[in-house]
């Protein structure tokens, strides 16, 4: 059985703090990682997708690692604010053209 | 342009009955998949569609469900007689040509409710 763990599975942060989150996933026959924000009422949001070892990837305040030799990455917001507030989905494929298998998420809130 | 549009948002019915959800991919999109996400779970993967053609269902619980895509645009999930347990929100999503690094672009789901 092929589990995608995220920890923790919620938090709750003061506007302006920084956080991260944790994504971990086997690392045999890996493809493609990938990250989602989905706010509540909203389609999930694609942020990153990331394919090779120590990859990073920035999308304004937030931004990814990957380290697939280890099977985890990193989620990272700078200076949170409270539209920031969502649930974060990692997912990953271990072969090409078949689905994401996601984790449980992580459930952001941001107070101002 | 229009993102992947699903509908209804919301369907209350009730055990035993018979329901259907549609998804409208992406225009020009060949993948189009299908997810179910249970309470306090992340989406579970249901069915790939490359086409017209289910390139891999195995992740239909049982034959009570069934999806089509006779044109290779829209989609049509079928769920028959349908039990409490089925209670979810159903994603589609679509991709551009069906490849692991390819982004997959979500519709808001249907909620499903079964009393």
């Amino acid at each position: 059985i092929l589990n995608v763990e995220q920890s923790p599975q919620s938090l709750h942060v003061q506007e302006g703090d920084s956080t991260n989150f944790t994504c971990s996933f086997p690392s045999s026959n890996f493809y493609a990682l990938h990250w989602y924000r989905w706010e509540t009422a909203k389609s999930p949001e694609a942020l990153f997708v990331m394919t090779l070892n120590g990859d990073e990837k920035k999308k304004g305040r937030i931004s990814a690692t990957l380290n697939t030799k280890e099977g985890y990455s990193y989620l990272y917001i700078k200076g949170s604010q409270p539209e920031d507030s969502a649930t974060y989905l990692c997912a990953f494929s271990n072969q090409a053209g078949t689905a994401l298998i996601f984790g449980k998420g992580t459930t952001l809130s941001v107070s101002s | 342009g229009a993102g992947v549009s699903q509908t209804p948002s919301n369907k209350v019915t009730e055990k035993g009955k018979y329901v259907e959800l549609r998804c409208d991919p992406i225009s020009g999109h060949t993948a189009l998949y299908w997810y179910r996400q249970s309470l306090g779970q992340g989406p579970e993967f249901l069915i790939y569609f490359q086409g017209t053609g289910a390139a891999d269902d195995s992740g239909l619980p049982n034959d009570r469900f069934f999806a089509v895509r006779p044109e290779g645009s829209v989609s049509t999930l079928k769920i028959q007689r349908t039990e409490r347990g089925d209670s979810a929100v159903y994603l589609c999503a679509s991709s551009s040509s069906g490849g692991s690094t390819d982004t997959q672009y979500f519709g808001p789901g249907t909620r499903l409710t079964v009393l």
